[in-house]
């Protein structure tokens, strides 16, 4: 599976846009990206994903750049609620079921501040 | 949100001692995932379900047992808990599986449950 590498942390101003950064350099072509994020003491919650194409849809848009190395969560008006850990995760491939495992790593830690 | 509960939420318990958690859906989903979270790790998947009586193993399954005897049901038994298997545990499930221009699966998951061994 390929591997994501995100910053640890972020804050952002409430009502500005948030830009979340991910480099998946590892990534192969039929790998999607998939963003979920977790708010304290909950389980994840998915938000969006994408292959090649920028994805936009009620929660966020995913900006995936050419060579797909690469991707950007943007969530366009942030507010208090949006405070939580954002995990970017490239999609593998499970070898029994053929479903795909989603491997989580450290994510990144956004606080939104009034 | 997906029906997904997960019991018991809170558990204490002593080492060496077996404990069952269980995780119980209403979404008829076929794939059930067991997860484990501890402090500054990302969610681990420990075993997974891709169907009744059919599991496997995920990255950190040691120690760790499952079943599946009826697709709402999946259970997570630690047959003689330690103190390394203090953790906060996520039940997640999914509808489809990968195929051929399959893109979508996104995992729903439960409210998770706090174990702690002493």
């Amino acid at each position: 599976d390929a591997k994501t590498t995100q910053p640890p942390s972020m804050d952002c101003a409430e009502g500005r846009a948030a830009n979340l950064p991910c480099n998946h350099s590892t990534i192969s072509g039929n790998e999607y990206v998939y963003w979920y994020r977790q708010i304290h003491s909950q389980g994840p919650q998915y938000i969006i994903h994408g292959l090649k194409n920028n994805e936009t849809n009620e929660m966020a848009s995913l900006i995936i750049t050419e060579d797909r190395k690469s991707s950007t969560l943007i969530l366009p008006h942030a507010t208090l609620r949006d405070t939580a850990v954002y995990y970017c995760i490239v999609r593998g491939t499970l070898s029994i079921s053929n479903d795909y495992k989603l491997s989580f790593g450290a994510g990144t830690t956004v606080t939104v501040r009034a | 949100d997906a029906g997904i509960t997960q019991s018991p939420r809170h558990k204490v318990t002593e080492t060496g001692t077996p404990v069952t958690l269980r995780c119980h859906q209403t979404e008829n989903h076929r794939y059930m995932y067991w997860y484990r979270q501890d402090p500054g790790h990302g969610l681990r998947l420990i075993h997974y379900s891709y169907g009744v009586k059919d599991t496997d193993k995920g990255e950190v399954s040691d120690g760790y047992s499952v079943s599946r005897s009826k697709t709402e049901d999946f259970l997570l038994t630690l047959e003689s808990a330690t103190s390394s298997q203090t953790s906060v545990y996520f039940c997640a499930i999914s509808e489809s599986g990968t195929g051929v221009g399959s893109s979508y699966n996104e995992q729903f998951f439960g409210p998770g449950t706090r174990l702690t061994v002493l």
